[in-house]
C-alpha cells in the first residue's frame, strides 16, 4: 500500500546547526509529496511541495528535492533557529480522483536550542 | 484572505454522546477534507467532500459522517463516541492546484 516513513524523534539540536530529516514513501503511481510544519496546540501550515521527480520545493530556508530513485524527500536547512522548533510531517498525495487523500508520517519533532 | 476556520476549538464529551464539528473552507476553493490527529500520531484521512458530494473515504467506522453545504462549508458528525475519538480534528480545504490547506482544528477530549 501506499505509505510515509519519517526518522524516528525527537532530534535536538543546537541553534545555527544543519538539519536533516529523512522521510521516504511507498507508493503506486506518481504522487506529490509535501511537507507539512505543526507548532504546538496549532494545525499544520504548509511548508513546501514537489510534484515530479528532481523537483526542489523550497520555503523559508527549508529545502526538500523528490528523489524517485530513491523514493525521497529529504527535508534540509542549513541554519536552523529556535523558532524552528517544531513537529514537521512528511506527506504524499496521488492527485487525481484520490486528491483529498493525504498520507502522513508519524511526524518527527524537532527542538532547538539557543 | 481568511483562511480555514473551524468550530469549536476545544469540545469535550462523554462517552455515547454525539458531536458535530465545524469547517469553513478558504473562499473559492471547493473540496473539504477531514483528518482526525491521535496525539503523537499524523493525522488520519476521514473523509472528502467536493461540491457536495463524497469523493473519498478513509477506514473509519459508520459513526463517523459528513456533509458539504452549498457555500462549501463541511460538518463532520461522530455518533456514540468512544474516549478512542479523542483527538485533534482537522479539516482541509483545496486549492485548484490539489495544495491542501488546514485550519487550527478542534480538540476533542471523550471522557
Amino acid at each position: 500500500g501506499n505509505s510515509v516513513t519519517q526518522m524516528e524523534g525527537p532530534v535536538t539540536l543546537s541553534e545555527e546547526a544543519f538539519l536533516t530529516i529523512n522521510c521516504t514513501y511507498t507508493a503506486t503511481g506518481y504522487p506529490s509529496l509535501f511537507w507539512y510544519v505543526q507548532y504546538p496546540g496549532e494545525g499544520l501550515q504548509l511548508l513546501l511541495k514537489a510534484t515530479k521527480a528532481d523537483d526542489k520545493g523550497s520555503n523559508k530556508g527549508f529545502e526538500a528535492t523528490y528523489r524517485k530513485e530513491t523514493t525521497s524527500f529529504h527535508l534540509e536547512k542549513g541554519s536552523v533557529q529556535v523558532s524552528d522548533s517544531a513537529v514537521y510531517f512528511c506527506a504524499l498525495n496521488l492527485g487525481g480522483g484520490s486528491q483529498g487523500n493525504l498520507i502522513f508520517g508519524k511526524g518527527t519533532k524537532l527542538s532547538v536550542k539557543p | 484572505d481568511a483562511g480555514v476556520t473551524q468550530s469549536p476549538t476545544h469540545l469535550i464529551k462523554t462517552r455515547g454522546q454525539q458531536v458535530t464539528l465545524r469547517c469553513s473552507p478558504i473562499s473559492g476553493h471547493k473540496s473539504v477534507s477531514w483528518y482526525q490527529q491521535v496525539l503523537g500520531q499524523g493525522p488520519q484521512f476521514i473523509f472528502q467532500y467536493y461540491e457536495k458530494e463524497e469523493r473519498g473515504r478513509g477506514n473509519f467506522p459508520d459513526r463517523f459522517s459528513a456533509r458539504q453545504f452549498p457555500n462549501y462549508s463541511s460538518e463532520l458528525n461522530v455518533n456514540a463516541l468512544l474516549l478512542g475519538d479523542s483527538a485533534l480534528y482537522l479539516c482541509a480545504s483545496s486549492s485548484p492546484t490539489e495544495t491542501q490547506y488546514f485550519g487550527p482544528g478542534t480538540r476533542l477530549l471523550v471522557l
